[in-house]
């Protein structure tokens, strides 16, 4: 099983819908970053995650690090196509190394 | 202006062939990083060095020979290509000084081995 899972692995919803992204860890989450990935391209970075609790927001893109530090979620509030891509979820595991997890597809259908 | 950039963007070659791909930041960052993403979206660090030491070897066959001629620089060496290296590979770069190490990714370079 991977260090860190993603679910759900893909995901279709409808433009102008909410949707949720979620991402476990098999041990304790000290820096949780999430990225986006366009096809063809490389990682934009979205935010960064580090206490227990913690919430960021970016326009409508809200993450969250749940209080046990296992867990992180991914929220985008009324979806837009531009909001289509692959998120990734990675974790800090120390010296700068960060490991992902598989990726969650996001379609967003007009 | 181009942060990280990535050379070739496609690269396509045969079996046992060696080939390179380059990888230069500008952003004045000391640590620079070698992902590998698979055909399931996998992404895996590789490699990583810090002003030009090795810091991170993940378990990597020994073809794979990274290069750091300088901060801003850092190749990837591959010698006697196989199928399953086939994949693409993303360079990155971070500043240590912070502590949150926000790693700028390349494009990528998207390898075919045939």
């Amino acid at each position: 099983s991977q260090e860190l899972e993603q679910s759900p692995q893909s995901l279709i919803v409808q433009e102008g819908k909410n949707l949720t992204i979620n991402c476990t860890s098999s041990k304790t989450l000290y820096g949780l970053y999430w990225y986006k990935q366009k096809y063809g391209e490389g990682l934009i970075f979205l935010m960064m995650l580090q206490k227990g609790g913690e919430e960021k927001s970016h326009e409508k893109i809200t993450a969250k690090l749940d209080e046990k530090k296992q867990q992180s979620s991914l929220h985008i509030t009324a979806s837009q196509p531009s909001h289509a891509g692959i998120y990734l979820c990675g974790a800090d595991r120390g010296a700068q190394k960060l490991v992902f997890g598989q990726g969650t597809r996001l379609t967003i259908n007009p | 202006d181009t942060a990280v950039s990535q050379t070739p963007k496609y690269l396509v070659t045969q079996m046992g062939n060696d080939k390179s791909i380059k990888c230069e930041q500008n952003l004045g960052h000391d640590t620079m990083y070698w992902y590998k993403q698979d055909s399931k979206k996998f992404l895996k660090i590789m490699f990583s060095y810090n002003n030009k030491e090795l810091i991170i070897n993940e378990t990597v066959p020994n073809r794979f020979s990274p290069k750091s001629p300088d901060k801003a620089h850092l190749n990837l060496h591959i010698n006697s290509l196989e199928l399953g290296d086939s994949a693409v590979y993303f360079c990155a770069s971070s500043a240590s000084e912070l502590l949150s190490y926000e790693q700028y990714f390349g494009p990528g370079t998207r390898l075919t081995v045939t």
